[in-house]
């Protein structure tokens, strides 16, 4: 699976939109960008995933490049609960029978500033 | 809350005892993963079930852990013998075969070697 580059860490202000960017430029045609989330002490949790349309769902949107090679999180009215580690994830879709564990990196720590 | 619930979330034990951590999956998933992480790190894949299948296991699974999955529902992962580097996060998931599958986790059993 293809590597990802995130910043180590943003802040953001509450009630303003968070932007996080995702550089995955060595992105394979058949590999899909999943964005999870992990917040103190508890396990991480999906937001979003896309493949090369952008995406849309009730926690977030997903942008992503036409060449493919980075994608944009955003956390649309940021709140306090959003304050967590965000991972950006790029993944063979293996099929039935293939192994598809998910490689995190360390990813971007958000912090959301009242 | 996912659906994917461990049991316990937090266990102490003296080097050289044995512990045994569980995960009940979302009940239709018929997909389970034991990923482990360190402080400061992302996750990282141990062990895939499909149904009781044990498919797929990482060089981090040494001898002394061996995970489970009787029926192809609940599954245990135990390690014997535990050594103060098996301090960490022990996570659980669950997903569905499915293209483009999402994976949802657990809340994590923390495991304290002293």
């Amino acid at each position: 699976d293809a590597k990802t580059t995130q910043p180590t860490s943003m802040d953001c202000a509450e009630g303003r939109a968070a932007n996080l960017p995702c550089n995955h430029s060595t992105i394979s045609g058949n590999e899909y960008v999943y964005w999870y989330r992990q917040i103190h002490s508890q396990g991480p949790q999906y937001i979003i995933h896309g493949l090369k349309n952008n995406e849309t769902n009730e926690m977030a949107s997903l942008i992503i490049t036409e060449d493919r090679k980075s994608s944009t999180l955003i956390l649309p009215h940021a709140t306090l609960r959003d304050t967590a580690v965000y991972y950006c994830i790029v993944r063979v879709i293996r099929g039935s029978f293939g192994n598809e564990k998910l490689t995190f990196g360390t990813g971007t720590r958000l912090t959301i500033i009242p | 809350d996912t659906g994917v619930s461990q049991d316990p979330r937090h266990k102490i034990t003296k080097r050289g005892q044995n512990v045994t951590f569980r995960c009940d999956p979302i009940s239709e998933h018929n997909r389970l993963y034991w990923y482990r992480q360190t402080l400061g790190q992302g996750p990282e894949f141990l062990t895939y079930f499909q149904n009781e299948a044990q498919l797929e296991k990482s060089r981090l699974l040494s001898d002394r852990f061996s995970a489970e999955r009787p029926k192809g529902s609940f599954s245990t992962l135990e390690i014997q013998r535990t050594e103060q580097g098996d301090s960490a996060m022990y996570l659980c998931a669950s997903s569905l075969t499915v293209l483009q599958e999402t994976q949802y986790f657990g809340p994590g059993t923390r495991l304290l070697v002293l």
